[in-house]
C-alpha cells in the first residue's frame, strides 16, 4: 500500500468553512509536503514541514506533524469556491544526493460548495 | 520563464509503438523527474536525473527509457506501448538535489495505449 495515505478519499464542505484532511504514513521522514491538483492539471506544491516541525502556517493553511503517529494534517481556514482540487501529500524519506524517495498519497478530492 | 513545459498533451498510441514524452524546464534546475499518475494509485516515480549524464530508475521504471543530454531536457520514452501504460505523465524539476525544495510540475501527458 502507499507509503502516504490521505483521508478522507472525499471531502464536500460549504465555502466558508475550514476543510480538514490528514495523511498517514508508514516509514520515518525528513519531511512530509502537500500538494493541489486542480482538474486536468499539474501538481502545485503548498507547504513543506520538516520532521523536526510540528506546526507550520501559509496564508490560509496549516499543517501539523505528529511523527510519533506518524501522521499528518492540512487545515484550509475559510474554504473558496476556488480551493476545489484534489490534494496530495508526499512524503519524503531521501536525504543524499541523487535520492529521491518522495512518496505520494492517494489524494482527497475537496469541493467547496457556493 | 515557461517553468516545465511537456508536449504532447493528449496521445493516443498503438500496442507495441514507440514514442517519447517531451520534457523542458527553463529553471536551470538540476534534478528532473518522471511521474505517472493513476486513478486510486497517487503518483509514481519512474525515473529521475539529478543533472546531465545522471539517471536512476524509480518505483515503476519497467518499459520506459530516459536520456539526460542536456540540463534542461529530459524525454521520456516508451519502447514498446502496451496498455498498461495508459496513464497520464508528469514531468517535474527542483533546483539542485537536496530533500526539501520545491518541485516543479508540469501540466501532464495523457497517454492511451489501445
Amino acid at each position: 500500500s502507499q507509503q502516504g495515505e490521505e483521508d478522507p478519499q472525499a471531502l464536500s464542505i460549504q465555502e466558508g468553512e475550514n476543510a480538514t484532511m490528514n495523511c498517514s504514513y508508514k516509514t520515518s521522514i525528513n519531511n512530509l509536503q502537500w500538494y493541489r491538483q486542480n482538474s486536468g492539471r499539474g501538481l502545485v506544491h503548498l507547504i513543506l514541514i520538516r520532521s523536526n516541525e510540528r506546526e507550520k502556517h501559509s496564508g490560509r493553511l496549516r499543517v501539523t506533524l505528529d511523527t510519533s503517529k506518524k501522521s499528518s494534517s492540512l487545515l484550509i481556514t475559510a474554504s473558496r469556491a476556488a480551493d476545489t482540487a484534489s490534494y496530495f501529500c508526499a512524503t519524503d524519506v531521501g536525504s543524499n544526493f541523487g535520492n529521491e524517495k518522495l512518496t505520494f498519497g492517494t489524494g482527497t478530492r475537496l469541493t467547496i460548495i457556493p | 520563464n515557461a517553468g516545465v513545459t511537456q508536449t504532447p498533451k493528449f496521445q493516443v498510441l498503438k500496442t507495441g509503438q514507440s514514442m517519447t514524452l517531451q520534457c523542458a524546464q527553463d529553471m536551470n534546475h538540476e534534478y528532473m523527474s518522471w511521474y505517472r499518475q493513476d486513478p486510486g494509485m497517487g503518483l509514481r516515480l519512474i525515473h529521475y536525473s539529478v543533472g546531465a549524464g545522471i539517471t536512476d530508475q524509480g518505483e515503476v521504471p519497467n518499459g520506459y527509457n530516459v536520456s539526460r543530454s542536456t540540463t534542461e531536457d529530459f524525454p521520456l520514452r516508451l519502447l514498446s506501448a502496451a496498455p498498461s501504460q495508459t496513464s497520464v505523465y508528469f514531468c517535474a524539476s527542483r533546483r539542485g538535489a537536496i530533500s526539501g525544495n520545491t518541485i516543479y510540475f508540469g501540466e501532464g501527458s495523457w497517454l492511451t495505449v489501445v
